[in-house]
């Protein structure tokens, strides 16, 4: 059975510093990988996605992921956040192969930016 | 504005009470899908509709009921709230054959005391 794994519960980190969330996913066949953010109080809104071609894939709001094939992860990456990106991320994957398109999500890494 | 529209935003039940929340899109997308968040357990699926007429069981399917009314609106029924479906519920819908991701509502926060 596939399965995502957001080891980090909580991301604290200073403005204008990098930022790297990880996630690791297991699969036995092919998958598609999205990152999903969600600030208080409101739904998820897509990131970005993987679902085939180049490993690095870029997003909205300067966010960024590369698919690791080797190390079945896909983290997202910011070069410098804004406090604006505190917010929870929820990384998620579905297997094309199965046709019915439903999303495993993670348990969800909290990114607290501190000014 | 197009998207997916939950009602109600929040709600108190009391145990044994039940209640519908009900879920409508615009985009014309064949799937629809129920999630519940909880703290450090992320999303889990409860029931989905791959398509208008069909409805199946997700990761936690057990005191919750599903109705595809039409292709528009997705509910969800509680028959006999418990404190344990206390939850922040989210509707999504995507497209068939449609990896552009989930478009999700804003959520039902529901308490059951």
């Amino acid at each position: 059975a596939q399965s995502v794994t957001q080891l980090d519960s909580q991301v604290p980190v200073f403005e204008e510093a990098p930022v790297e969330l990880r996630c690791n996913y297991s699969s036995s066949v092919s998958v598609y990988l999205f990152w999903y953010v969600q600030y208080p109080n409101q739904g998820l809104q897509l990131l970005l996605k993987y679902l085939s071609g180049s490993t690095l894939v870029k997003g909205i709001n300067g966010f960024e992921a590369e698919f690791n094939k080797s190390q079945t992860s896909f983290h997202l990456r910011k070069p410098s956040v804004h406090i604006s990106d505190t917010a929870e991320y929820f990384c998620a994957v579905t297997m094309p192969s199965s046709g019915t398109y439903k999303y495993i999500f993670g348990t969800g890494t909290r990114l607290k930016v501190l000014a | 504005n197009a998207g997916v529209t939950q009602t109600p935003k929040f709600q108190v039940l009391k145990t044994g009470q039940s209640m519908t929340l009900q879920c409508a899109q615009d985009m014309n997308h064949n799937s629809m899908y129920w999630y519940r968040q909880d703290p450090g357990m992320g999303l889990r699926l409860i029931y989905y509709s791959a398509s208008e007429g069909t409805t199946d069981k997700g990761e936690v399917p057990n005191g919750y009921n599903v109705s595809r009314l039409n292709k528009r609106e997705f509910s969800l029924r509680l028959e006999s709230a418990a404190p344990s479906q206390t939850s922040v519920y989210f509707c999504a819908s995507s497209g068939t054959g449609d990896y552009y991701g989930y478009t999700f509502g804003s959520g039902t926060r529901l308490t059951v005391v």
